[in-house]
């Protein structure tokens, strides 16, 4: 298997601008988690879905920030529009049960000038 | 809230020598995983630590896990170079409805030949 599979892995954009990242799970996965790593806040859970479904959003920083599942191997993450605190490295997990391993994308790093 | 410790967030080493890092948690957990990072890469999953008592091991590395003190360890044997890298404990919630993980700050490690 290829893995989790994220596009782009770099993405520079302007304060104001729309961001849309992606992330394709290892195929079978139920679960899919989407992170942020940065200096200041560590590794953040942003979301995550559950088949498709989003179950827990408590960890989007603000409505900027949505996330869509519309299929079981595919699923986006925007922010629209964009600030230059968002710049951050965007990781995008999934794992096949709840309490097994959760594998690991290579990341988006998005700066935001 | 969960909060994850980790102790030391840096340590400096010598090859050959043993270590232990360690990661507390705030509330129960079903689950508790341990992630290796290197600079500018995605994390690599090294154990899965389930149960009371669960001991895992692989080459020199040995994760434990003590539900009742709420505490992991991640010990170093013999180290060698190659272990340089930032370990991540990260724990989940047994609460229904919480899927994702809360990390622990990271240690940094640096093995001197």
């Amino acid at each position: 298997d290829a893995g989790v599979i994220q596009s782009p892995r770099h993405e520079v954009t302007e304060m104001g601008q729309e961001v849309t990242l992606r992330c394709k799970p290892i195929s079978g996965h139920d679960y899919l988690f989407w992170y942020r790593q940065t200096m200041m806040r560590g590794l953040e859970l942003l979301i995550y879905f559950n088949n498709n479904v989003p179950i827990d959003d408590s960890g989007m920083p603000e409505d900027r920030f949505s996330a869509k599942m519309p299929n079981a191997s595919f699923s986006t993450l925007k922010i629209q529009p964009s600030e230059p605190r968002d710049s951050a490295v965007y990781f995008c997990a999934s794992s096949f049960r709840r309490a097994e391993t959760q594998y690991f994308g290579p990341g988006t790093r998005l700066l935001v000038l | 809230e969960l909060k994850v410790e980790q102790n030391p967030l840096f340590l400096s080493m010598q090859e050959g020598k043993n270590y232990t890092i360690y990661c507390n948690y705030s509330t129960t957990s079903d689950r508790l995983y341990w992630y290796r990072q290197d600079p500018g890469k995605s994390l690599e999953s090294l154990f899965v630590l389930l149960s009371n008592g669960a001991v895992k091991q692989e080459g020199r590395l040995m994760a434990s896990l003590d539900t009742k003190a709420r505490l992991s360890t991640l010990h170093i044997t013999a180290a060698v170079h190659d272990l340089s890298a930032t370990y991540f404990c990260a724990v989940g919630s047994s609460g229904g409805g919480a899927d994702g993980l809360t990390f622990g700050k990271g240690t940094h490690l640096i093995i001197q030949p």
